[in-house]
């Protein structure tokens, strides 16, 4: 039982360079959802997902896309990197409306120069 | 727009002392609120409270939720170095569509010292 698996750990772009950050649990949570740190900012919702076939937005999803074809995954896709993206990455799941707790992937730090 | 607002921002104590850290929120659709602990990785899951004046307890640990007042202490007592960490309260709300989104707020950086 792995929980949550992000990768990668770190990841440089350049911008206007696109790259996927990968989610995978393996708990059969239906919702998942990601986040990302800046300092003095908290954690800010980017998107999230009831389960497979569903998104919808959060706080703050522009430079962002998600889809969830399956349970397990569900990848994050920058298209066109900015140097405001630089930032910490967090993918967390849940059980659907009985949740108890989200559980936290380990981050993916992701540098736009 | 739904807000959370954690204090103080940071806190320095000695090993031994308790501390208290504060939550207030203002959301609508309020389902719970969680605090989390978080070092250098992915924030770990401490407690979910639901209702009021119900204590949620673990080890040194414990918590507590006034509804009516809108907000929640998380308690740090006999405190360790091993406690140093950012503390951060999240509200669950309902957002419709049968799904719930967390919103966090910035979080108190406690360090102790021994």
């Amino acid at each position: 039982n792995a929980g949550v698996t992000q990768t990668p750990k770190f990841q440089v772009l350049k911008t206007g360079q696109s790259m996927t950050l990968q989610c995978a649990q393996d708990m059969n949570h239906e919702y998942m959802s990601w986040y990302r740190q800046d300092p003095g900012m908290g954690l800010r919702l980017i998107h999230y997902s009831v389960g497979a076939g569903i998104t919808d937005q959060g706080e703050v999803p522009n430079g962002y896309n998600v889809s969830r074809s399956t349970t397990e995954d569900f990848p994050l896709r920058l298209l066109s990197a900015a140097p405001s993206q630089t930032s910490v990455y967090f993918c967390a799941s849940s059980r659907n409306r009985d949740s108890y707790g989200y559980t936290f992937g380990s981050g993916t730090r992701l540098t736009v120069v | 727009e739904d807000k959370v607002v954690q204090s103080p921002l940071s806190l320095v104590v000695h090993e031994g002392d308790t501390v208290t850290l504060n939550c207030s929120y203002e959301v609508t659709n309020f389902r719970s609120l969680l605090w989390y602990k978080q070092e250098k990785k992915a924030p770990t899951f401490l407690f979910m409270l639901t209702s009021s004046g119900i204590e949620k307890k673990s080890g040194r640990l414990s918590s507590i939720l006034d509804k009516k007042e809108l907000f929640s202490i998380l308690n740090i007592t006999a405190t360790q170095t091993g406690d140093s960490a950012v503390y951060l309260c999240a509200v669950e709300a309902y957002s419709g569509a049968g799904s719930y989104q967390l919103t966090f707020g910035k979080g108190t950086k406690l360090s102790v010292i021994p």
